[in-house]
């Protein structure tokens, strides 16, 4: 099975900084044949199912604000909030996809208030 | 716009069969071009994707770690797919929700607002 490890747990950051957060694939998740990661990224907030992100590693979901880039191929992948919000305080999970080991979420991180 | 809406017993005894219904609005479930699967959290913690249903072709396709236990279907007169999980425990006790990957994209675009299941005597 392919492990995602996400870095840091949890994270404390001011309103107007940037957080990064990374995600670490046990096997490349890279498609040599059409050049896509299929990585994802999703936010969830308390109650709420999570809401996607970022997708292909670095495509943007429609909707979802400039702020958020997501970067990396391979094994390592970083979500980017550039410049933090009052409604960014939340959960991030990171999400793969394998045809071996289909559809498995990093553990989470939380964004807290610094 | 996609609606997905999970149903059913949010109780269940242990060793029994949990079983869940999503409704699907917006979008017809035999399209063929979405996998339909289920997704569960466990209180406090991380998700875990149990399995899919693809209408074209009617194949399904489950977690190692849950296929001896899972069936999920579709009934697409109803426009709703559904889950079965056999043998349940406290450990399957969780939140679970049904969503939506359109094919060889491999991430969920629509998800439903899950239902507490609690496996409990």
């Amino acid at each position: 099975d392919i492990v995602m490890t996400q870095s840091p747990d949890s994270l404390a950051v001011s309103l107007g900084e940037r957080a990064t957060i990374n995600c670490k694939s046990s096997q490349k998740i890279l498609y040599t044949s059409n050049n896509k990661n299929y990585l994802a990224w999703y936010q969830q907030k308390p109650g709420q199912p999570p809401k996607l992100l970022i997708y292909w590693a670095s495509t943007r979901e429609s909707g979802v604000p400039d702020r958020f880039s997501g970067s990396g191929s391979g094994t390592d992948f970083t979500l980017t909030i550039s410049s933090l919000q009052p409604d960014d305080f939340a959960t991030y999970y990171c999400q793969q996809f394998n045809t071996y080991s289909p559809w498995t979420f990093g553990q989470g991180t939380k964004v807290e208030i610094k | 716009q996609v609606q997905l809406q999970e149903s059913g017993p949010g109780l269940v005894k242990p060793s029994q069969t949990l079983s869940l219904t999503c409704t699907v609005s917006g979008g017809s479930i035999s399209s063929g071009d979405y996998y339909w699967s289920w997704i569960r959290q466990p209180p406090g913690k991380g998700l875990e994707w149990i399995g899919y249903i693809y209408y074209s072709g009617g194949t399904s396709y489950y977690n190692p770690s849950l296929k001896s236990r899972v069936t999920i279907s579709a009934d697409t007169s109803r426009n709703q797919f559904s889950l079965r999980l056999n043998s349940v425990t406290a450990a399957d006790t969780a939140v679970y929700y049904c969503a939506r990957d359109l094919e060889r994209a491999y991430y969920f675009d629509y998800w439903g607002q899950g239902t507490l299941v609690t496996v409990s005597s």
